[in-house]
């Protein structure tokens, strides 16, 4: 049972447009979302959070959005570039315990 | 800089084989996970550790033990490896989180590891 899907496989967008990766979860126990960045041969890298009492937050390029009604959240790359051609991977987490529940993963390639 | 560190970057084991796959962190972090990365099906946790000699089963345990005897070395173990172990195995640190308001956002963060890409014949 998949508490955290990322539907699209993959997402293919040119350079400088607008890259929107999305996520749903089903659990409404989650506290905390965050979104690793992963390059082929290396390990995730964080790149953006957010809490639950939020809706909204930016870093620079990257804004994820929450909308906890729906249990959705996105991530904004705008504009994109081609170094953000990697996997993406959305997590979740809930305050009792350390761990992350993990997204199967979007590929995005930014074409040039 | 938070560094983790895996002992291999590529393995290649036949059937049978008992195979470590070793991880060591340098940031005195309180828990450590053992993940694997396979396509279409993201990260799934295999074993994780909230303190030295505690370990805790995942989601995908079967087939994995774990060992940790010291606080920055999480070894992982496949008893007797087979082809479906095949994959890409990440390893992973974070600090132990507060509860309410005591939990920061370094709390929820986990620094992984380059990962070992595990073939097994």
């Amino acid at each position: 049972d998949q508490q955290v899907k990322q539907n699209s496989p993959s997402l293919s967008v040119q350079e400088g447009r607008i890259s929107i990766l999305n996520c749903d979860y089903t659990n409404s126990m989650f506290d905390y979302f965050l979104w690793y960045k992963k390059y082929p041969a290396e390990g995730p890298t964080f790149l953006i959070s957010i809490s639950s009492i939020k809706d909204k937050n930016e870093d620079g390029r990257f804004t994820v959005f929450l909308n906890k009604s729906a249990k959705h959240l996105s991530l904004h790359i705008v504009p994109s570039q081609p170094g953000d051609s990697a996997v993406y991977f959305c997590a979740a987490s809930q305050e009792y315990g350390n761990k992350l529940v993990f997204g199967a993963g979007t590929i995005l390639r930014v074409k040039s | 800089d938070v560094k983790v560190t895996q002992s291999s970057r590529y393995l290649v084991k036949r059937t049978g084989e008992k195979v470590f796959l070793e991880c060591v962190q340098d940031m005195d972090h309180e828990n450590m996970f053992w993940y694997r990365q396979d396509p279409g099906l993201g990260l799934r946790l295999i074993y994780f550790s909230y303190d030295v000699k505690m370990k805790e089963k995942g989601d995908i345990p079967e087939g994995y033990s774990v060992s940790r005897e010291k606080k920055e070395r999480f070894s992982l173990i496949l008893e007797s490896a087979s082809t479906n172990q095949t994959s890409m195995y990440l390893c992973a640190s974070s600090l132990t989180g507060g509860s309410g308001v005591g939990r920061t956002s370094s709390s929820y963060e986990q620094y992984f590891g380059p990962g070992t890409r595990l073939t097994v014949t």
